[in-house]
C-alpha cells in the first residue's frame, strides 16, 4: 500500500513569490491534515480536511495562505506571497476517518524562502 | 488551551540502556494520545495510540504509559539500539469530535555504539 505521497520535497524560492504544494492521501482516507513544522518544534496544525470539506482551519493564515482538496482525493496547499517567515517543513498527513485516529504522515515539503 | 511540554529535549545514551521520555499536557479532557518517531529529514511514524480510557500500550520493545489526571505519559524504551536514535514526540487528541491533534516539541534521542 502507497503512503502519502508529497511533491516536491524541496523547494527554495525568493520571498513575494508564489508556492505550491501537493498531497495525495493514502488510498481510501477521507481526513486529510497540513501541517507546518518550524525547526525544533512539533507540527503545528494549518488545515483539517473531512472529504472536500475544511472542518478546522483556524489556523490557517488566510491572508496569504490557501488550500483545496477537489473530489475529496489530493489537496494542494499555496503561499503566495511567501515571506521569509514561511521557511518550514510542510507536512502532509491522512488517517481513515477523523482526527482521532492514527494519522499517517507524508514525507514533508522543506521550503526555503530567500 | 492545551500546551504539550517534553522531557528532556535532547538525550544521549550508550547502546543496550533502557530509557524514558516524558510528555506533559495541561488540559486532561483528551480523547487519545499518540507517539511518533521523525528521523531527519522525514515524516512522523506513529508508534503507538493510548486511548484516554487506557493505561498503556506496547509494541515490541517499546511501552506508553497514560496517566490522564495527571497530565502525563512517558514512552519507555528497553535495550535501546543505534537505530532508535530519531526524534520522539508525543500529540493529544482532544475530546470534541473537532478537536485538533496538539504536538510537543519532541525529545531528540542519540543511541551511542
Amino acid at each position: 500500500e502507497a503512503g502519502v505521497v508529497q511533491s516536491p520535497r524541496y523547494k527554495i524560492i525568493e520571498k513575494k513569490q508564489p508556492v505550491a504544494f501537493w498531497c495525495n492521501p493514502i488510498s481510501g482516507h477521507n481526513t486529510l491534515y497540513w501541517y507546518r513544522q518550524n525547526l525544533g518544534q512539533g507540527p503545528e496544525l494549518l488545515i483539517r480536511y473531512e472529504n472536500e470539506e475544511a472542518v478546522d482551519d483556524s489556523q490557517l493564515p488566510k491572508d496569504r495562505f490557501s488550500a483545496e482538496r477537489l473530489k475529496g482525493v489530493d489537496s494542494t496547499l499555496k503561499i503566495q506571497p511567501a515571506e521569509l517567515g514561511d521557511s518550514a517543513v510542510y507536512l502532509c498527513a491522512s488517517s481513515l476517518f477523523s482526527g482521532r485516529e492514527t494519522q499517517y504522515f507524508g514525507p514533508g515539503t522543506r521550503l526555503l524562502v530567500l | 488551551k492545551q500546551e504539550v511540554t517534553q522531557i528532556p529535549a535532547a538525550l544521549s545514551v550508550p547502546e543496550g540502556e533502557n530509557l524514558v521520555l516524558n510528555c506533559s499536557f495541561t488540559d486532561s479532557a483528551i480523547y487519545n494520545l499518540q507517539w511518533f518517531r521523525q528521523d531527519p529529514g522525514k515524516g512522523l511514524t506513529s508508534l503507538l495510540l493510548i486511548q484516554s480510557s487506557q493505561r498503556e500500550q506496547t509494541s515490541g520493545r517499546l511501552n506508553a504509559s497514560l496517566d490522564k489526571s495527571s497530565g502525563r505519559s512517558t514512552l519507555y524504551i528497553a535495550a535501546s539500539q543505534p537505530g532508535d536514535s530519531a526524534t520522539y514526540l508525543c500529540a493529544v487528541t482532544g475530546e470534541t469530535s473537532y478537536d485538533k491533534v496538539i504536538f510537543g516539541p519532541g525529545t531528540s534521542l542519540s543511541v551511542i555504539p
